[in-house]
């Protein structure tokens, strides 16, 4: 139990284009997801927290216009690269919180590399 | 020139041998604790978990020690094996972070397991 996949897991686009990622939890349902950036060796940066029904909360120095963020229902959110550079390009990795779990473990999905060339 | 970025700490330990992974929290507010395994080109895969109402905490092969004190966690994982290479990254929710689940991730470190 307690699965969350991302689509895509690679994808790679030219400089200027727009890229969705999605991010699903597939075997339960989650009011929270969370958005993560994450550079080669370096650690996971939270980008911003996805609400079902509501506008996401950003983390400082996260540019809201630029990664949109959609969490239409409870089993899926979208984070969209938009006008994405060279210097966006990254692993992005979602999680999700279990609404019938009693702790705060998050669930995380398998990542998407994004290369902008 | 001079090379600038970060890298992960490496402990480098052998087949059999019991590892010892640490972190440093920054936030003494933070009141849950977990440390997450990430191979190569994967998401994060929880190990354990811990409150701040508690000092130890077992699992299958792994105990996490939490020292409030000095702001300190550990993970032991005791008769390493190779399938445990991978990057080991403490988290913490700060206080009052606890209804929404936001995470603060440490700067982990690389474990490898020689044969």
């Amino acid at each position: 139990g307690a699965v969350v996949s991302q689509h895509p897991s690679r994808v790679i686009c030219k400089s200027g284009t727009s890229v969705k990622i999605e991010c699903r939890s597939l075997d339960f349902q989650a009011t929270t997801m969370f958005w993560y950036r994450q550079f080669p060796k370096q650690s996971l940066m939270l980008m911003a927290t996805s609400n079902e029904g509501s506008k996401a909360t950003y983390e400082q120095g996260v540019e809201k216009d630029k990664f949109l963020i959609n969490h239409a229902s409870l089993t899926l959110s979208t984070l969209t690269v938009t006008s994405a550079h060279p210097e966006d390009s990254s692993f992005y990795i979602c999680s999700a919180l279990s609404m019938s779990s009693r702790t705060d473990t998050q669930y995380f999905g398998p990542g998407t590399r994004l290369t902008v060339l | 020139g001079e090379s600038v970025g970060l890298h992960l700490p490496t402990l480098s330990v052998q087949e059999g041998d019991n590892s010892i992974i640490n972190c440093a929290y920054s936030n003494s507010a933070s009141d849950y604790f977990i440390w997450y395994k990430q191979e190569s080109g994967k998401g994060p895969q929880f190990i354990i978990d811990i409150r701040s109402n508690m000092d130890k905490r077992q699992g299958q092969r792994v105990t996490v020690l939490l020292n409030k004190t000095v702001k300190h966690l550990s993970l032991q994982i005791a008769a390493t094996q190779p399938g445990d290479s991978a990057v080991y990254f403490c988290a913490e929710t700060p206080r009052g972070s606890s209804n929404t689940g936001k995470l603060i991730f440490g700067q982990g470190t690389t474990l490898q397991v020689k044969p």
